[in-house]
């Protein structure tokens, strides 16, 4: 089945740019999203990327997808303590019409 | 008044009890989620609700009970759960299912089952 696959920690220096990993099997995506947990909150919309854009940039944030490799990151440049948080990759599929397939989640963690 | 709003955001009960999680969206979305977090696991989806009509049901125990009195509430009833029942459970709303709109989430109710 369709399935999406991150690690479940990084470490980077404050001021470092921070590069997180999500790699899916489904070639049917359509969308693919990142979101941003914070402890104790929800799940925060950080950006998203049609399967037909190879990057898309948002102030610090840039998003690089990888069709071939099936292949997305997220970097975050100048990582401040603020971006320490869980990120979720997602992705849609033209096969479901409701469901995301969530990956476990990244932890960031930032060290001074 | 701030997007998805799910109350209470913790509830403690014991597996004979009976309560509610409730879920408000001020975001004028049409369609509205329930989902199930547990640690260092994806996010489960539960149940979709799209034009107040339950759209998906993902193979939940019947001591979870959705409701969708409109399109701005969701609530989930709960009975008899079980320990293992214990997560965070969030819900979303988005304008339309099967659509490129994102989800929008709430920040969650802290569920334990003692």
């Amino acid at each position: 089945g369709e399935d999406v696959e991150q690690s479940l920690f990084l470490s980077v220096r404050e001021g470092d740019s921070s590069v997180i990993n999500c790699t899916y099997t489904d070639s049917s995506s359509t969308y693919l999203y990142w979101y941003k947990q914070e402890p104790g909150a929800g799940l925060q919309l950080l950006t998203y990327i049609f399967s037909n854009m190879d990057m898309k940039q948002d102030q610090r944030l840039t998003v690089l997808l990888n069709k071939k490799d099936k292949h997305l990151s997220l970097r975050i440049a100048d990582t401040q303590t603020g971006d320490s948080a869980i990120y979720f990759c997602a992705e849609r599929s033209m096969d479901s019409n409701y469901q995301l397939i969530w990956g476990a989640g990244t932890k960031l963690i930032i060290k001074p | 008044e701030t997007g998805v709003t799910q109350t209470p955001r913790h509830l403690v009960m014991g597996m004979t009890n009976k309560k509610s999680l409730k879920c408000e969206q001020h975001l004028g979305h049409n369609a509205m989620y329930w989902y199930k977090q547990s640690a260092k696991k994806p996010l489960e989806l539960m149940f979709v609700y799209s034009l107040e009509e339950r759209v998906e049901n993902n193979s939940v125990p019947s001591r979870f009970s959705p409701e969708c009195p409109n399109s701005s509430h969701l609530f989930l009833h709960l009975h008899t759960l079980q320990p293992e029942d214990s997560a965070l459970y969030l819900c979303a709303s988005s304008q339309g299912v099967g659509t490129t709109q994102p989800q929008h989430f709430g920040d969650g109710t802290r569920l334990s089952i003692l």
